[in-house]
């Protein structure tokens, strides 16, 4: 099983709203990963986990809280988000625990749309 | 630092015919990966090709192989016999300790 699953797929939030992106593989991979996509751009790295614990944030706003509960699960939580914070997000894993050379798999994303 | 350069912002091809895509990467690291990603519309994102950068032999995977350049700083994408099911936005990526993306290139495939 070569699968990440994301949920929601689509999400529509107000500037004062709390939500949470949810992202899984049952691959036993120990690195999961969080980047935002806007339109026509590349992926751009948020946050990564190596086993369970954080190793890098890419000086993310403190809007976006991540959360790696255990090895399979990655939740990004969402609060008093703005209008430019609206991307596709998208959710990765490895095998390898930094990333630095294997393959990272990725889930479908959560559309997010903040008004 | 590493910085990953995609200048082909659009490319067309015939289906059955053969593109390169062109990617340049640079790094101070001499341990790194390279990497195409393709992303189709509306669809998730999926490893097209992988690359080493202390191995010499270019990476193939069926219909897909690179030409990795190392001195140039130079990895490009050659898909050969295209298909319909090609056509897509292709990511090239650099790791170290982290993947960077190139700004991508969308290809069209044209029957």
């Amino acid at each position: 099983d070569t699968e990440v699953t994301q949920t929601p797929k689509h999400l529509v939030m107000g500037m004062t709203n709390k939500k949470s992106l949810k992202c899984e593989q049952h691959m036993g991979h120990r690195a999961m990963y969080w980047y935002k996509q806007k339109a026509k751009k590349p992926p751009e790295l948020m946050f990564v986990y190596s086993y369970e614990k954080l190793s890098i944030n890419e000086s993310v706003p403190s809007r976006f809280s991540p959360e790696c509960p255990n090895s399979s699960l990655l939740n990004l939580h969402l609060h008093a988000l703005q209008p430019e914070d609206s991307a596709l997000y998208l959710c990765a894993s490895s095998q390898g625990v930094t990333g630095k050379g294997d393959t990272q798999y990725f889930g479908p994303g959560t559309r997010l749309t903040v008004l | 630092a590493q910085t990953v350069t995609q200048s082909q912002p659009e490319m067309s091809v015939q289906e059955a015919e053969t593109v390169t895509l062109s990617c340049t990467y640079d790094t101070s690291e001499s341990d790194y990966y390279l990497f195409w990603y393709k992303q189709p519309p509306s669809r998730q994102m999926i490893l097209v090709i992988r690359q080493e950068a202390y191995k010499q032999q270019n990476a193939t995977e069926n219909r897909f192989s690179v030409n990795f350049q190392k001195a140039a700083k130079s990895f490009s994408l050659k898909i050969s016999d295209s298909q319909l099911g090609d056509a897509a936005m292709y990511f090239c990526g650099g790791a170290t300790n982290k993947l960077i993306f190139g700004t991508g290139t969308l290809l069209a495939v044209q029957p």
